[in-house]
């Protein structure tokens, strides 16, 4: 199993340009997230999807969209770039049908927006 | 809501010590906490999970602990390593509400020096 992975693992965006960022998982789970994470500020949820054709908004929602058309992707996506988005984005998933809801995340991906 | 806190911040050790890392979070009613470590530049790996049922689990030189009426979890690290230098982060998630999604704390930086 690849478990979870994310595409790119590095861009740089200039300001007002858009893009997608790729979540996908192996393992049949219900659960996804999108997190960013900034030195002194944590990792702090952005979007999340309890399943398939499913979101919600997390902490810090604003300036993102979400899609989950299929159950193993999850992506995130910028409309207009700023470059208080500059970060390093975090996926991961979890599985329900009665726990543990173990999360597992991929190995980030680091966006410049300059 | 939720808060999670880790104490301390930062922590630099000699290699061979045992050493004691705290999470504390303000709603007891718990589903379960996850105890990560990230390396620089890389993803959170799961070290540990506890489910609100148990006190502690084990792995390797990794112990958790659990008390839920005090608000408190510890990750204690036997005969630490210079390997171990990491952060680790503990994860809360709630049983309220169905969703089941994990609050971070801001993590433990830890240094183990030759």
């Amino acid at each position: 199993n690849a478990g979870v992975t994310q595409t790119p693992k590095f861009r740089v965006l200039k300001t007002g340009q858009s893009m997608t960022l790729l979540c996908a998982q192996d393992m049949n789970h219900e659960y996804m997230y999108w997190y960013r994470q900034d030195p002194g500020m944590g990792l702090r949820l952005i979007h999340y999807s309890v399943g398939e054709g499913t979101t919600a908004k997390g902490e810090v929602p604003d300036g993102y969209n979400v899609s989950r058309l299929k159950k193993q992707n999850f992506l995130l996506g910028l409309e207009s770039a700023a470059p208080s988005q500059t970060s390093v984005y975090f996926c991961a998933s979890s599985y329900s049908a009665g726990g543990p809801y173990e999360q597992y995340f991929g190995p980030g991906t680091r966006l410049t927006v300059t | 809501k939720q808060e999670v806190t880790q104490i301390p911040a930062a922590l630099s050790v000699p290699e061979g010590e045992n050493l004691v890392l705290n999470c504390s979070f303000t709603d007891s009613a718990i589903y379960n906490l996850q105890w990560f470590r990230q390396d620089p530049g890389k993803g959170l790996t799961s070290l540990l999970l506890i489910q609100s049922s148990q006190r502690e689990q084990t792995s390797g030189r990794l112990n958790a602990s659990l008390d839920k009426s005090s608000g408190r979890s510890t990750l204690y690290i036997a005969a630490s390593q210079p390997g171990d230098s990491a952060t680790y982060l503990c994860a809360v998630s709630l049983a309220s509400g169905g969703s089941y999604i994990p609050t971070f704390g801001r993590g433990t930086s830890l240094i183990v020096h030759p």
